[in-house]
C-alpha cells in the first residue's frame, strides 16, 4: 500500500529553523515527483515546493530562498528544510506524490496520495 | 504565475441535489486541471485529473469537464458524505490551487 507519513512539525520562534520529513512506503521517492503543500489555519491549499525525478527543484515565490526540498533515496524520505521562518509560515504541511507527468497519457500532474500533515506553528 | 479562481466560495445544497462548481484559470491550461475533496481535519483526496478523468474508486456521481480556461466539477445526487471543501489545481505551469468551495448542507 502506498503511504506517506510526515513528521518534524512543532512550535518555533520567528527566524528559527525546522526540518520536516516525509517517509514513503509502497513506492520509491527518487522515481517519482514529490511535493509539499501547506494549509494555513482556516485557509485554502498553497503549493510550496516540488522535487522532480532528475533532482530539479522549484518553489512558490512566498518561500523561495528560505525553504529547501530534498530527498534521501536510502531512507526513501523527502525533506523540507525551513529557515528564517515567519509567522505567516504557520500551517499544516502536507507531503504528496505527484502522478502523471509529461510522458503520461494526459500530460497532467495530480497529487496522490497525501500524508496526514504536520503542523508548524511560528510564534513568539 | 497562473491564478485559479473558483466560484462560488460557498454553496448550500440538499441531499439528492445536483451541484456545479466552476474554476477559471488566468490563462489557458489546456486540460491540466485536477479536482480535490477535503474534509475537516483530513488531507485532500483527488477526485478528477486531466479535467475529466475520474480517479479510481471515486463514485461516478462526480464528473469534470472543460479545457482552456474554464472548468466545472459536477456532483449528481449529492450524498451526505459529499459535504466538504473542493479545490481545483492546475499543473500547466508548476502548480496552483483555487481558493476552495465549501459545500454545506442546506
Amino acid at each position: 500500500e502506498v503511504h506517506l507519513v510526515e513528521s518534524g512539525g512543532g512550535l518555533i520562534q520567528p527566524g528559527g529553523s525546522l526540518r520536516l520529513s516525509c517517509a514513503a512506503s509502497g513506492f520509491t521517492v527518487s522515481t517519482n515527483y514529490m511535493s509539499w503543500v501547506r494549509q494555513a489555519p482556516g485557509k485554502g491549499l498553497e503549493w510550496v515546493s516540488v522535487i522532480y525525478t532528475g533532482g530539479s527543484t522549484y518553489y512558490a515565490d512566498s518561500v523561495k530562498g528560505r525553504l529547501t526540498i530534498s530527498r534521501d533515496s536510502s531512507k526513501n524520505t523527502v525533506y523540507l528544510q525551513m529557515n528564517s521562518l515567519r509567522v505567516e509560515d504557520t500551517a499544516v504541511y502536507y507531503c504528496a506524490r505527484i502522478l502523471g507527468g509529461p510522458l503520461s497519457a494526459t500530460g497532467a500532474d495530480w497529487f496522490d496520495p497525501w500524508g496526514q500533515g504536520t503542523l508548524v506553528t511560528v510564534s513568539s | 504565475d497562473i491564478q485559479m479562481t473558483q466560484s462560488p466560495s460557498s454553496l448550500s445544497a440538499s441531499v439528492g441535489d445536483r451541484v456545479t462548481i466552476t474554476c477559471r484559470a488566468s490563462q489557458s491550461i489546456s486540460s491540466y486541471l485536477s479536482w480535490y475533496q477535503q474534509k475537516p481535519g483530513k488531507a485532500p483526496k483527488v477526485l478528477i485529473y486531466a479535467a475529466s478523468t475520474l480517479q479510481s474508486g471515486v463514485p461516478a456521481r462526480f464528473s469534470g469537464s472543460g479545457s482552456g480556461t474554464d472548468f466545472t466539477l459536477t456532483i449528481n445526487s449529492l450524498q451526505p458524505e459529499d459535504f466538504a471543501t473542493y479545490y481545483c489545481q492546475q499543473s500547466y505551469s508548476l502548480y496552483t490551487f483555487g481558493q476552495g468551495t465549501k459545500l454545506e448542507i442546506k
